[in-house]
């Protein structure tokens, strides 16, 4: 089956313990994105990568570190969280960027004490 | 950088009436509109989008139409029904050189039997 998986899907941590959200896609996609979600802010762009070792900075980096080592994987790492970071994380991938759907993965609930 | 307002921000029908929500962007070099629907506690997925060389796309009951001059493009919903209750998120960015995909903050549709 096509998806897009993350992981974990909840997570309570504290303040300065480094953690790292996983996503994986199966369906050979270049591009591959994470987004956070606030209440009243929409989806707000992290960073996005158009293939292998190739990473940009989107609307809301500080705090977040990225790597693209293979096709299918993109970590999302906080180095330090704060709780400033509470949010609802989405991982997304497309096969081209503009011409194709964005598939979302099911969202990974952060919570920073 | 590229901005995109959404309006309303919450929006209430009656089941049979049509719904419309309005984006606007700042980026003219933005070219391609993509529309998400996002159900409560679901992920977003994409439900329509239309690029710059074209003025309306159609899909069954969903419209929308894009106004380059003024920057806006809307999202049109006819016949609505309860199952189309959910939040809708505009989206604008460039071509596809650059992944950076910015969101309107969603309009919360409640379609009222």
């Amino acid at each position: 089956e096509a998806q897009v998986t993350q992981n974990p899907r909840y997570l309570i941590t504290v303040t300065g313990k480094k953690l790292t959200v996983t996503c994986s896609q199966n369906m050979n996609h270049e591009y591959m994105s994470w987004y956070r979600q606030d209440p009243g802010l929409g989806l707000r762009q992290i960073y996005y990568s158009m293939n292998v070792e190739v990473t940009d900075k989107g609307d809301v980096p500080e705090g977040y570190k990225v790597s693209r080592k293979e096709k299918r994987n993109f970590p999302l790492i906080l180095e330090s969280p704060s709780p400033n970071q509470t949010s609802l994380y989405f991982c997304a991938s497309s096969l081209f960027w503009s011409d194709n759907e964005q598939f979302f993965g099911p969202g990974t609930r952060l919570t920073v004490l | 950088g590229e901005n995109v307002e959404q309006h309303p921000s919450t929006l209430s029908v009656q089941e049979g009436d049509s719904a419309v929500i309005k984006c606007t962007y700042s980026d003219s070099a933005s070219n391609y509109f993509p529309w998400y629907k996002q159900e409560l506690g679901k992920r977003p997925q994409l439900i329509i989008d239309i690029r710059s060389n074209v003025g309306e796309k159609k899909d069954q009951r969903i419209a929308v139409t894009l106004n380059k001059t003024a920057k806006h493009f809307s999202l049109h919903i006819t016949e609505t029904q309860p199952e189309d209750s959910a939040v809708y998120f505009c989206a604008a960015s460039r071509d596809w050189r650059q992944g950076n995909l910015i969101f309107g903050k969603g309009t919360k549709l409640s379609v009222k039997p």
